[in-house]
């Protein structure tokens, strides 16, 4: 099992751009989740789904996209990237009420 | 916001020592959990303590849950060099549903010195 992959790694974008941040998961968990992590602080969610076809907003929602067609896939769309979007964002997989597994990581930095 | 806040937010000890970290939060549970994030890397999940536990064990890690005081810690035996990380206290906010949505503290960075 790869687990939960991220890409990119690293990412620039200028601001006004757009931009997907790819996660998938092989474990057919039906729980995913994004967040954002800054410098100094824990880690904030952004949004989560429960299961193919449904999803809901986290505790920072503004400025992003979420959909999900399939169990394995959560796709994160940043639609008009700004300066305050710079930070390090982790996407979860969870089979339920209990632990969670994280990716790698994208680093995104908006210019 | 942020639901926990741990203590002390850095430690710095030598091999061998035990390391204790503190987390408290503001809302009822129905778990917490604690996670350790290397540098540049993903979270790794350590244990999970349920609402109705009070002390949970595996391998050098010991974790306490009062909800009375909305606190837990997490004792690190014997640390070693590879210990040397960030550990991160998350809850679930007592939502209730299959999906615990987490709500993370600001961390401890912990350093251990060989």
């Amino acid at each position: 099992n790869a687990g939960v992959t991220q890409t990119p790694k690293f990412q620039v974008l200028k601001t006004g751009q757009s931009m997907t941040l790819q996660c998938a998961q092989d474990m057919n968990h039906e729980y995913m989740s994004w967040y954002r992590q800054d410098p100094g602080m824990g880690l904030r969610l952004i949004h989560y789904s429960v299961g193919a076809g449904i999803t809901d907003q986290g505790e920072v929602p503004n400025g992003y996209n979420v959909s999900r067609s399939t169990t394995e896939d959560f796709p994160l769309r940043l639609l008009s990237a700004a300066p305050s979007q710079t930070s390090v964002y982790f996407c979860a997989s969870s089979p339920g009420q209990g632990r969670n597994y994280f990716g790698p990581g994208t680093r995104l930095t908006v210019l | 916001s942020q639901q926990g806040e741990e203590d002390p937010q850095a430690l710095s000890i030598q091999e061998g020592e035990n390391a204790t970290m503190n987390c408290s939060y503001k809302t009822s549970i129905n778990n917490l959990q604690w996670y350790r994030q290397n540098s540049g890397r993903g979270l790794v999940h350590l244990i999970l303590i349920r609402s109705n536990e009070r002390e949970k064990h595996s391998g050098r890690l010991r974790v306490t849950l009062d909800t009375s005081k909305k606190s837990s810690s997490l004792l690190i035996t014997a640390s070693r060099a590879a210990d040397t990380a960030s550990y991160f206290c998350a809850t679930d906010g007592g939502f209730s549903g299959g999906y615990n949505k987490l709500i993370f503290g600001a961390g401890t960075r912990l350093a251990v010195h060989p």
